[in-house]
């Protein structure tokens, strides 16, 4: 079975601040990795995924990820936050053998002045 | 190129009836999930589509169920409405049945009074 774990259900950064938002995952297979975003009373907009090859993935509005297997991660960061990225976001896993996506609980940002 | 279009945006329905949901997904893609949002239980997976089969099914009761049509678009039924049930709809396309990168729509927001 696969399972995403995100620690804190609640970040909060100030504007122009590094923005770190942690997530674990547990999976039996290689699996595919997701970050989603969700602003207010919308879906799931795609920010970035990991496949395979590079460990490293930039995805949209100048967020980044590294898979990093030993740690079993997928941590999203962006060097400064703008009070644009405030929002919902969601790590997810996919594997073959499960056909779906599993969510994490997701992550709120809140990005202060 | 158009994205995932559910419909309607909003609902509201009464205890004990029911209620069925659309999607369009991205022209070209043949797969088609569902999931429910709510604030307790956050993303849980319904169902997956694919060429108009079930491929796969989330642990919800049998009053939630589902269909394909031959154009890739899907509704999704959930009869004896239960206020539990109130909760935003997503509905996710992907191209194949592999790498599981999907585009949301925006949600159908259904509220049972």
């Amino acid at each position: 079975a696969q399972s995403v774990t995100q620690l804190g259900s609640h970040v909060s950064v100030s504007e122009g601040a590094l923005v770190l938002l942690r997530c674990n995952y547990s999976s039996s297979v290689p699996p595919y990795l997701f970050w989603y975003v969700q602003y207010p009373n919308q879906g799931l907009q795609l920010l970035l995924k990991y496949t395979t090859g590079a460990t490293l993935v930039k995805g949209i509005n100048g967020f980044e990820a590294e898979f990093k297997k030993s740690e079993t991660s997928f941590h999203l960061t962006k060097p400064s936050a703008h009070m644009s990225d405030a929002a919902e976001y969601f790590c997810a896993v996919f594997t073959g053998t499960a056909s779906k996506l599993t969510f994490g609980t997701g992550t709120r940002l809140q990005v202060t002045l | 190129k158009a994205g995932v279009t559910q419909t309607p945006r909003y609902l509201i329905k009464t205890r004990g009836q029911q209620v069925t949901l659309s999607c369009s997904p991205i022209s070209g893609h043949r797969s088609v999930s569902w999931y429910q949002q709510t604030p307790g239980q956050g993303l849980q997976f319904l169902f997956e589509y694919f060429s108009e089969t079930q491929r796969n099914k989330g642990n919800f009761p049998g009053r939630f169920s589902g269909r394909q049509f031959s154009n890739s678009r899907s509704e999704m039924n959930v009869s004896t409405l239960e206020l539990g049930d109130s909760a935003l709809y997503l509905c996710a396309s992907s191209f194949s049945i592999q790498g599981g990168e999907a585009f949301f729509g925006q949600g159908t927001r259904l509220t049972v009074v």
